[in-house]
C-alpha cells in the first residue's frame, strides 16, 4: 500500500533552516510527481511545491519562492524540502503528497500524515 | 495569477439534507478543477477530478458541475460522516491552488 511518511518538523527560530522529508513506499516513486503542502493552524490547505518525476522542474508558491527548495533522491524513495529564512507565517503542518494525472488535469491521491513546523523565538 | 474563493465558509445542515458548495475562479480556468475533503486530524481526500468526475470510491451522493468561473460542489443527502472541510482546488501545468474551504457542520 502507499505511505508517505513525513519526518524533520519541530520547532525552529526565525531566520533558521529546516530539512524535512518524506520516505515513500508501496509505488514506484520515480513515475510521480510530488508536492509539498502546508496547513497553518486552523487555516486552509496552502500548496507549497512541486517537483517532476525526474526532478527536472520544479514550481513554487509566490510565499516561499527564493526561501525553499523542493528535491528528490529517485534511487532513496524520498522527497525533500529545505526550509531557509523561516518566518513565524510559515507556521503549519506540512504534508508529502503524490502528484497523479486525473482526466486531463492533476491531482493528489495520496498525503502523508504531515509533520509539525513551528517558527517560533 | 488565478484566485479561488468558496462560499460559505461555513454550513450547517441536517442529516438528509442537500448541500451545495460554490467556488469561484478570477479566470476562466475551462473545468481544472478537483474537490477535496478534509476530517478534522486528517489529511484531505480526493472526491472529484475535473470538475464533474467522481474519483474512485466515492459515494454518489457526491457530484460537482461547473466550467469556466463558477463551480459547485453538492451533497445529495448529507451523512454524519461528511462533516469535513471542503476545499477546491484548481490545477494548471503542476501548479495548485487551494479554495480557501468550506467547513461543514450538523
Amino acid at each position: 500500500q502507499v505511505q508517505l511518511v513525513e519526518s524533520g518538523g519541530g520547532v525552529v527560530q526565525p531566520g533558521r533552516s529546516l530539512r524535512l522529508s518524506c520516505a515513500a513506499s508501496g509505488f514506484t516513486f520515480s513515475n510521480y510527481a510530488m508536492d509539498w503542502v502546508r496547513q497553518a493552524p486552523g487555516k486552509g490547505l496552502e500548496w507549497v511545491a512541486v517537483i517532476s518525476y525526474d526532478g527536472r522542474s520544479k514550481y513554487y508558491a509566490d510565499s516561499v519562492k527564493g526561501r525553499f527548495t523542493i528535491s528528490r533522491d529517485n534511487s532513496k524513495n524520498t522527497l525533500y524540502l529545505q526550509l531557509n529564512g523561516l518566518r513565524a507565517e510559515d507556521t503549519a503542518v506540512y504534508y508529502c503528497a503524490r502528484d497523479v494525472v486525473r482526466g486531463h488535469g492533476d491531482a493528489v491521491d495520496y498525503w502523508g500524515q504531515g509533520t509539525l513546523v513551528t517558527v517560533s523565538s | 495569477d488565478i484566485q479561488m474563493t468558496q462560499s460559505p465558509s461555513s454550513l450547517s445542515a441536517s442529516v438528509g439534507d442537500r448541500v451545495t458548495i460554490t467556488c469561484q475562479a478570477s479566470h476562466d480556468i475551462s473545468n481544472n478543477l478537483n474537490w477535496y475533503q478534509q476530517k478534522p486530524g486528517k489529511a484531505p481526500k480526493l472526491l472529484m477530478y475535473d470538475a464533474s468526475n467522481l474519483e474512485t470510491g466515492v459515494p454518489s451522493r457526491f457530484s460537482g458541475s461547473g466550467s469556466g468561473t463558477d463551480f459547485t460542489f453538492t451533497i445529495g443527502s448529507l451523512q454524519p460522516e461528511d462533516i469535513a472541510t471542503y476545499y477546491c482546488q484548481h490545477y494548471d501545468n503542476l501548479l495548485f491552488t487551494f479554495g480557501p474551504g468550506t467547513k461543514v457542520v450538523i
